[in-house]
């Protein structure tokens, strides 16, 4: 069975810095693309950024770009969210995703989610 | 960025009852569209893709329709199990983008 289990998560300060850890299995991590995305609390669901299945491709939404670097290592089948520059309303659930192997940013399978909160 | 507007925003409903939830898009996405569940404190479940293909495993009493701007989500049967909050979601263009949701409640 495919499984994503996101680890990281915690309670930082404005302005500092966290990464989030995203462990694949049941399925070939290096052929897939994969993404974060977020879910502030009680809000709806935002697409955070996205990596080829290389490293070679990476996007990002613009609400993170320039603070956040999506990174993967495919002998450890593991993806990553760097964070910097903390604000509060990146304050959020961030799950790890997974592209489908059809279709671009259709997300069909998903991590149980890591909870990050930014306040002082 | 391609907006997608949901209605309504919550629902009440019996088990049994038939439920429908739509989804408009700011855009012409052809049928690039997508219908999660969530319940609360879960990841979202991929429902539909492609506006009409269901997923694997989901059950039957699910369906999707629509194309280009406008799209339904249907419950037949609603059935216990179904009480969640339902997003549509585009991957027609960058960026991927999420209605705000549809929550459905017990009457």
């Amino acid at each position: 069975d495919v499984q994503l289990v996101e680890s990281g998560g915690g309670l930082v300060q404005p302005g500092g810095s966290l990464r989030l850890s995203c462990t694949a299995s049941g399925f070939n991590f290096g052929t897939y693309w994969m993404n974060w995305v977020r879910q502030a609390p009680g809000q709806g669901l935002e697409w955070v950024a996205k990596i080829k299945q290389d490293g070679s491709e990476r996007y990002y939404g613009d609400s993170v770009r320039g603070r956040f670097t999506i990174s993967r290592d495919n002998a450890e089948n593991s993806l990553y969210l760097q964070m910097n520059s903390l604000r509060v309303e990146d304050t959020a659930v961030y799950y790890c995703a997974r592209d489908s192997s059809g279709y671009y940013y259709l997300f069909d399978y998903w991590g149980q989610g890591a909870l990050v909160s930014v306040s002082s | 960025d391609i907006q997608l507007t949901q209605s309504p925003s919550s629902l009440s409903a019996s088990v049994g009852d038939r439920v429908t939830i739509t989804c408009r898009a700011s855009q012409d996405i052809s049928s690039f569209l997508a219908w999660f569940q969530q319940k609360p404190g879960t990841a979202p479940k991929l429902l539909i893709y492609a506006a009409s293909t269901l997923s694997g495993g989901v059950p039957s009493r699910f369906s999707g329709s629509g194309s280009a701007a406008e799209f339904t989500l249907t419950i037949s049967s609603l059935q216990p199990e179904d009480f969640a909050t339902y997003y549509c979601q585009q991957f027609s263009r960058y960026p991927p983008t999420f209605g705000q949701g549809t929550k459905v409640d017990i009457k």
